[in-house]
């Protein structure tokens, strides 16, 4: 498989639950990220990765914890979440965070938070 | 803080017509900017890369030009086919501090291509 998955694709949990989002990539590159698109809102960027050392945290709520065991897999653990925290989670990668460098985006998870 | 602006939010447009769709940004210091594509529900595909000392870069039906002193982008459709529907984001990527590059996003205009 080429590229970079996301798993799963849709998920659904309420405000109590623990669910974990995953992302993997097949692109060799050092560098991986997690965004957050809501309805009618530019995506925003939440974690920044390089050789799985987080570089950057825009602020975002401790609900979200994200993991990298190594270069190719990126997680974002998610515990009490609110309603509005429903969105479109995109994960990318690209070689390394330099300005250069092309990100390459997943397909995706579409959360809802009941 | 860098903002990005598309205009229009969204387009319809006939089969066949050539199309521009804007990009403005309020900091001029950046590093490049990328066009991307994203379909209903799904993740973001790069169209076109320009580099900051680039004026234009060039993919098939798509052109896409930048003037970073004005602070504007457009991405130029020829012979707009349905499957060209989409929504078009633009992102600029600036210097955020301690080795940070970030890529700033607009929300996107949303294209339809009617047949």
């Amino acid at each position: 498989e080429t590229g970079v998955t996301q798993t799963p694709r849709h998920l659904v949990m309420g405000m109590t639950n623990k669910k974990s989002l995953k992302c993997e990539q097949h692109l060799g590159h050092n560098a991986m990220y997690w965004y957050k698109q809501s309805a009618k809102k530019p995506l925003e960027l939440m974690f920044v990765y390089n050789f799985k050392e987080q570089t950057e945290n825009n602020s975002v709520p401790s609900r979200f914890s994200p993991e990298c065991p190594n270069s190719s897999h990126l997680f974002l653990h998610l515990h009490t979440l609110q309603p509005e925290d429903s969105a479109l989670y995109l994960c990318a990668s690209s070689q390394d965070p330099a300005s250069y460098n092309e990100q390459f985006f997943g397909p995706g998870t579409r959360l809802t938070v009941l | 803080k860098q903002e990005v602006t598309q205009i229009p939010a969204a387009l319809s447009v006939p089969e066949g017509e050539n199309l521009v769709l804007n990009c403005s940004f309020t900091d001029s210091a950046i590093y490049n900017l990328q066009w991307f594509r994203q379909d209903p529900g799904k993740g973001l595909t790069s169209l076109l890369l320009i580099q900051s000392s680039q004026r234009e870069q060039t993919s098939g039906r798509l052109n896409a030009s930048l003037d970073k002193s004005s602070g504007r982008s457009t991405l130029y459709i020829a012979a707009s086919q349905p499957g060209d529907s989409a929504t078009y984001l633009c992102a600029v990527r600036g210097y955020s501090g301690a080795g940070s590059y970030q890529l700033t996003f607009g929300k996107g205009t949303k294209l339809s291509v009617i047949p």
